[in-house]
């Protein structure tokens, strides 16, 4: 069965530093999305691609992030200065267009020390 | 806005016994309707899922029927196992594309 995968599956960072979350979708699907979910709470939306382009965002989704599709089958996010409440699992998750199946990845936690 | 409101947990019970897991939804129009289940240590899995009023999704012995008249979408499962220990979310899309919104999840704990 097809996959979202999304590498690391771990990552430390210090505070401040840049970091880029890899995921790749399933290949015939066109929505992609980020999720985050803090230890023990709620998943929560991040962003939305679709047709290269960012199609909806969070309030959670500020200048800090930021996401691109830089070769076709990659869909990244980048997060330009860690905060500590950044630490979360990072989940990606893409879509085709014919149902409403989403599939997630395994996801990255993401610790910032 | 779209919300999607789940019964709190944890949910503990014995093996064999009956599940029920309370969802109810707020949406514009007719949404789709979703419960994932996430491992523990794992990602999201999708378990059921419906698109239209009266639609009962299942799978691995679980159910949810899509009910407009109580904008409800409640898990049902008739005898637990260990196995299904894990945390249920529910979920809602308003129309193909658009991003997932979920429930806060409930953690379901089985023993034998």
């Amino acid at each position: 069965e097809p996959e979202v995968t999304q590498t690391p599956s771990h990552q430390v960072t210090q505070m401040g530093q840049e970091v880029i979350l890899r995921c790749v979708p399933i290949s015939n699907h066109l929505y992609f999305y980020w999720y985050r979910q803090i230890l023990g709470q709620k998943v929560e939306f991040l962003v939305s691609f679709y047709n290269n382009e960012i199609s909806e965002k969070s309030e959670i989704f500020d200048d800090q992030f930021s996401v691109e599709r830089p070769d076709g089958s990659n869909f990244t996010l980048k997060i330009r200065s860690t905060k500590l409440e950044d630490s979360a699992m990072y989940f990606c998750a893409s879509k085709s267009a014919s149902n409403y199946g989403y599939t997630f990845g395994s996801g990255t936690r993401l610790t910032v020390v | 806005g779209n919300s999607v409101t789940q019964m709190e947990g944890p949910v503990t019970l014995s093996e064999e016994a009956f599940l029920t897991i309370n969802c109810t939804y707020t949406a514009t129009g007719y949404p789709s309707l979703f419960w994932y289940v996430q491992y523990p240590g794992e990602g999201l899995q999708l378990l059921l899922k419906a698109t239209k009023a009266d639609d009962k999704g299942s799978n691995k012995g679980f159910e949810a029927t899509y009910r407009k008249e109580t904008t409800s979408f409640h898990l049902e499962k008739g005898s637990v196992q260990v196995s299904d220990s894990a945390v249920y979310f529910c979920a809602l899309s308003d129309q193909a594309g658009t991003a997932l919104i979920f429930g806060k999840g409930t953690t379901l704990s089985v023993s034998s």
